[in-house]
């Protein structure tokens, strides 16, 4: 059954805590995004990875980290650097980056502040 | 002005209706366009995608391009109560852009 995973559904970050987010996808994507939504807002992207071992920042990169060590996933880590990090995470991926390629998402992460 | 602009809704029309959304966008070098339907709390999953000037239509939904006025529409014909969401535009051109969204509902 192929697809994007994402987990945990919902995360809960103290103050000054890292916490990270997976995705996974077993669809042989080589493209993969990080999106943030917040309420009555679209998506903005966080960070890309066209390829394994590379990635790029989006329009608000600050404050998030990635790695791309495999073409299967594309973790996110939520530094304590961002301050207003409570929204829904979003993880795509698409057959290859860029131009007329489909994204397809996963399932999300919400992500509160406690 | 935002890279690309849709009417945030709500749109409300009764079942049986045509439901019909617009976006805007600003870069005319934009490529490919979609639509992406979301549910309350759930994420995106697309409807539809063109990338020609012109309509293309799959089942009720019919996504109109018009690339000189800068302009991508979705048309849902018999509207149903399960149409009720957020209808997401996006363009593509170096990279994805995403509108806003527009909510949708459609009333029994």
């Amino acid at each position: 059954d192929g697809g994007i995973t994402q987990s945990p559904k919902y995360l809960f970050r103290k103050e000054g805590q890292n916490v990270t987010l997976s995705c996974e996808q077993n669809l042989n994507h080589d493209a993969m995004y990080w999106y943030r939504q917040d309420p009555g807002q679209g998506l903005r992207l966080i960070y890309y990875s066209q390829i394994v071992n590379d990635f790029q920042k989006g329009d608000i990169a600050e404050g998030y980290s990635v790695s791309r060590e495999k073409k299967e996933s594309f973790p996110l880590t939520v530094t304590s650097a961002q301050k207003n990090p409570t929204a829904f995470y979003l993880c795509a991926s698409s057959i290859a980056g860029l131009g007329q390629n489909i994204q397809y998402f996963g399932a999300g992460t919400r992500l509160s502040v406690l | 002005q935002k890279e690309v602009e849709q009417n945030s809704g709500p749109l409300s029309v009764p079942e049986g209706a045509i439901a019909s959304l617009n976006c805007t966008y600003s870069d005319r070098g934009s490529q490919s366009f979609f639509w992406y339907r979301q549910y309350s709390g759930k994420s995106p999953e697309l409807i539809m995608f063109i990338y020609s000037n012109g309509d293309k239509e799959d089942g009720r939904f019919t996504a109109q391009l018009n690339k000189a006025s800068q302009y991508v529409s979705l048309l849902i014909r018999d509207s149903q109560p399960s149409d009720s969401a957020t209808y997401l535009c996006a363009v593509n051109v170096n990279d994805m852009r995403f509108g806003a969204g527009t909510r949708l509902t459609v009333k029994p």
